[in-house]
Formats: structure tokens, sequence, C-alpha cells
């Protein structure tokens, strides 16, 4: 399979503790981004990767957020002290730039409850 | 503010039946759009786009339509299939910054009937 993959699919964590997720992007694909969905409501933007380097941030992204994407290849996203308001879908999609076309491929998704 | 809205939080359709899907848009900057299909639990299957200077766009079953002055774009899936019942997002991008990030609607719930 070489679409976008994200571990874990779920995760259950208790208000205050770390999490971190994984996307592995399509291979050949420079373009990273992690978005956020809520129940209703559409995705909303995180942060963007074009290879290694962080181009944007969103101002949903608090202090507690750190995404990383090494080597222009895997990228991680890390929350610090949960709060129950995290719990949402974290989306990773991945794209290839190609000027005004992009479409954004995206994986599963991770589920995290915080408790 | 809400700049890619989709009015119809659901729509039911007959199997065999056009579906149309409705999605309206603010910002006059957006050049480029995008349907995708979503079932729960999974991420979004990308269905089709349109550039800004196209106003039709069709992939087998699926067409979309663009109306730049009325700011509104259209998915219509003829014939629906059950299959296609799912949540439809429309969503829109700029080139400001360069990042291609893609602003969303709220969604459509599709359910179309046997």
């Amino acid at each position: 399979d070489t679409g976008v993959s994200q571990d874990p699919r779920h995760k259950i964590t208790k208000r205050g503790q770390n999490v971190t997720f994984r996307c592995d992007p399509i291979s050949e694909h420079n373009r990273l981004y992690w978005y956020r969905q809520t129940l209703g409501q559409g995705p909303e933007f995180l942060t963007y990767f074009q290879n290694e380097a962080q181009l944007e941030k969103s101002r949903l992204l608090s202090d507690r957020f750190s995404a990383e994407r090494p080597k222009g290849s895997f990228s991680t996203l890390e929350i610090q002290r949960t709060e129950q308001g995290d719990s949402a879908m974290y989306l990773c999609a991945s794209s290839l730039n190609r000027g005004r076309t992009n479409e954004q491929f995206f994986g599963p998704g991770t589920r995290l409850t915080v408790l | 503010d809400q700049q890619v809205k989709q009015n119809s939080p659901s729509l039911s359709v007959q199997e065999g039946r056009i579906s149309i899907l409705n999605c309206d848009y603010t910002n006059s900057m957006f050049d480029y759009f995008l349907w995708y299909k979503k079932y729960p639990a999974e991420g979004p299957t990308f269905l089709i786009s349109i550039s800004s200077i196209k106003d039709k766009n069709e992939d087998g079953r699926f067409t979309v339509f663009l109306n730049k002055s009325a700011k509104h774009l259209s998915l219509h899936i003829v014939p629906s299939q059950p299959g296609d019942s799912a949540v439809y997002f429309c969503a829109a991008s700029d080139n400001a910054g360069n990042n291609r990030k893609l602003i969303w609607g709220l969604g459509t719930s599709l359910a179309v009937n046997p």
C-alpha cells in the first residue's frame, strides 16, 4: 500500500499526559500537512511542511503542540500536557508541489480521546 | 468566519437519480477547489477538483461546476449509488504563502436510498 499512513489509529490518554502521532506520507510527495477535525466540523489546518521545513503554523497550534519532519520524510505531531479540548481526529495529508493544483491525499487519521 | 460554506447539512436521494451538492465561498482569492468524500472513522478521500480558470470538470459519474461570479460550485453525481452514501466536503485553496492549505466547509451528509 503506497498511500498515507498514520499511527496510531486511536489513542486514549489522561489529561496532562504527552502524546505523539506519526505520519508517513506518499514517498514522492514533498508537501505534508496536519489538520484537526472535531465532530460536525470540517478539517482545520494546523501546520505545513515543504520537505523538512515547517513553513506555516496555524494559531490553533498552541505552544503545547510541536511538529517535525526530519529528513523530509515521515512527520510527528506531539501534544504536551494534553487537555480535554485536544480530543479530535488528527489528519495527515501529503501532496506534490505542482503550482496551482494541490490534490492532498489523506491518511486514515488518529483519533485522540483525552479523559 | 466560514470562508467555505455548505449550507445543506444533509441530502437524501433515490438510487439512480442525480445528487447535487452545493458549496459557496467568500474569498475571491481562492483559485482551486476540491471535493472530498469521507466515511466515519476514515480520512477524507479525494474525488475531483477544479481550477478557477475552468467552469466544469468531469470524471466518470462526478462533475464539478464552478460559477466564479456567484462564488458557487456544485458537485453532481449521476447516477447515484448506495455506495456514494457518505459525508462530502468542499475545500478551497489560494496561493497565499505558497502553502496551498485547504479551507473546508462543514460537509453535507448524502444518503442514497436503494
